[in-house]
């Protein structure tokens, strides 16, 4: 099946930095949703992307789609230590596959 | 809240045991799906529906099975339980199928023992 690189695996940051992760995919993708997931919880969608090139924002999160189709990265910025949780990247066609996510910790 | 149910939340057995786990999609979508996530590895993609039918399927065991019924909500049927299979299980639900966004439940944590 098909596979998403998700980068990098871990961070570990300071309270006010700002954050970046992204994802490569081999194959060319609809849709790129970004998930957060905290412990024990379910994922919880932060952004959709649906056009190349589309630059999203939600509050201190940016993603963007790649114009390949095939990556797209998320941004945080001015990080907070709520921030602390495990990224996904998902990539949409006629499914939905995801990374095998980043774990961000915020050391305040 | 995502608006997606799942049922039970925890769920403890014993190995070679049959667990049906349930989930009610958002209202009006008609696409779910099913995840595995164990403790060490990511989101681990079963099988999908949409409005009834089979349309994808992961790395699903020959031990698992599901369907969606007509009102839309799904089991996933996990039969002869081995301890590996302990892990969270997620559903998830989206409106149809390529381009919208898909939303996750809570999650059932089951352990086999």
């Amino acid at each position: 099946g098909q596979q998403l690189n998700q980068s990098p695996q871990s961070m570990f940051i300071q309270e006010g930095e700002d954050v970046s992760m992204n994802c490569t995919s081999s194959s060319i993708f609809n849709t790129w949703l970004w998930y957060k997931q905290d412990p024990g919880e379910g994922p919880v969608l932060l952004i959709a992307l649906y056009k190349a090139g589309e630059l999203t924002s939600n509050g201190r999160l940016t993603a963007q789609f790649g114009i390949t189709r095939k990556d797209s990265f998320l941004n945080i910025s001015a990080s907070i230590p709520s921030d602390v949780g495990i990224y996904f990247c998902a990539g949409q066609d006629s499914t939905l596959t995801f990374g095998k996510g980043t774990m961000l910790l915020v050391s305040p | 809240d995502s608006g997606v149910t799942q049922t039970p939340k925890h769920l403890i057995t014993a190995t070679g045991q049959r667990v049906t786990l349930r989930c009610s999609p958002r209202s009006g979508d008609l696409s779910v799906y099913w995840y595995q996530q164990s403790l060490d590895q990511g989101l681990q993609f079963l099988i999908q529906y949409y409005n009834g039918e089979e349309r994808a399927k992961g790395n699903i065991l020959e031990r698992f099975s599901a369907q969606q019924f007509p009102d839309l909500h799904s089991e996933l049927n996990l039969s002869s339980l081995e301890l590996g299979d302990s892990a969270l299980y997620f559903c998830a639900s989206s409106a149809w199928g390529p381009g919208t966004e898909a939303f996750f439940g809570q999650g059932t944590r089951l352990t086999v023992v």
